[in-house]
């Protein structure tokens, strides 16, 4: 079965120190993934997605993630948070096909401290 | 970018009535289309497949008499909430494929 797993439900940082939001997911086949971002009461924004290629993704608002198939591993990284960045962090999972629907992680709830 | 809408953004609507929400992809044509609901602090779970010209195919656990999916057309897809209650009340978000998948910016539907 297809799932994702952020065993981080919250974490804390201060501004200006780096960050890594975990993600691990099983996927039956080549895997498409995706990290999204949403601010309290609005949509989903992407940060990143992974298809192919180059296992290190560069992202918007200075985010990357790496896709480590041995570990089926797709970790977040920032290094150098900002107060802007607190918000809650989604990793998702689907087929390479595309026309499907994707797998959602439960979600990382990112604090920023100054 | 292709970009998906969802209207309203906000509703609010007493328990026993019915209220609609509607998809749009803008700028694609959209075969098919997935709605989601997001309980408070809780991740995205997948309600259903919306496919035009078709039956919604729905997951385990969603009731299909209660939310009724409509995809009349290639752009549009409607998730109407039947005799709401307040347990219904969460955040609904639509997603449409165009090479990969757009989301709607989603509606808060809070029933009273």
């Amino acid at each position: 079965a297809q799932s994702v797993t952020q065993p981080d439900i919250h974490i804390t940082v201060s501004e200006g120190a780096s960050l890594e939001l975990r993600c691990n997911y099983s996927y039956g086949a080549t895997p498409y993934l995706f990290w999204y971002v949403q601010s309290p009461g609005q949509g989903l924004q992407l940060l990143l997605k992974y298809f192919s290629g180059d296992t290190l993704v560069q992202g918007i608002k200075g985010f990357e993630a790496e896709f480590k198939r041995s570990q089926s591993s797709f970790n977040l990284r920032k290094p150098s948070v900002h107060w802007s960045d607190a918000a809650e962090y989604f990793c998702a999972v689907g087929s390479s096909s595309g026309n499907t629907p994707l797998v959602f992680g439960k979600g990382t709830r990112l604090s920023v401290i100054a | 970018g292709a970009v998906v809408s969802q209207h309203p953004s906000r509703v609010i609507c007493k328990s026993g009535t019915s209220v609609k929400i509607e998809c749009r992809s803008l700028d694609f044509q959209a075969t098919t289309m997935f709605w989601y609901r997001q309980f408070p602090k809780q991740s995205l779970m997948l309600m259903a497949t919306s496919n035009e010209g078709s039956k919604a195919t729905y997951e385990q656990g969603v009731e299909k008499d209660k939310f009724l999916i409509n995809h009349a057309s290639l752009t549009l897809s409607t998730l109407t909430v039947t005799s709401a209650h307040p347990e219904d009340s969460s955040f609904y978000i639509c997603s449409a494929y165009n090479d990969e998948q757009y989301f709607g910016p989603g509606t808060r539907l809070t029933v009273t």
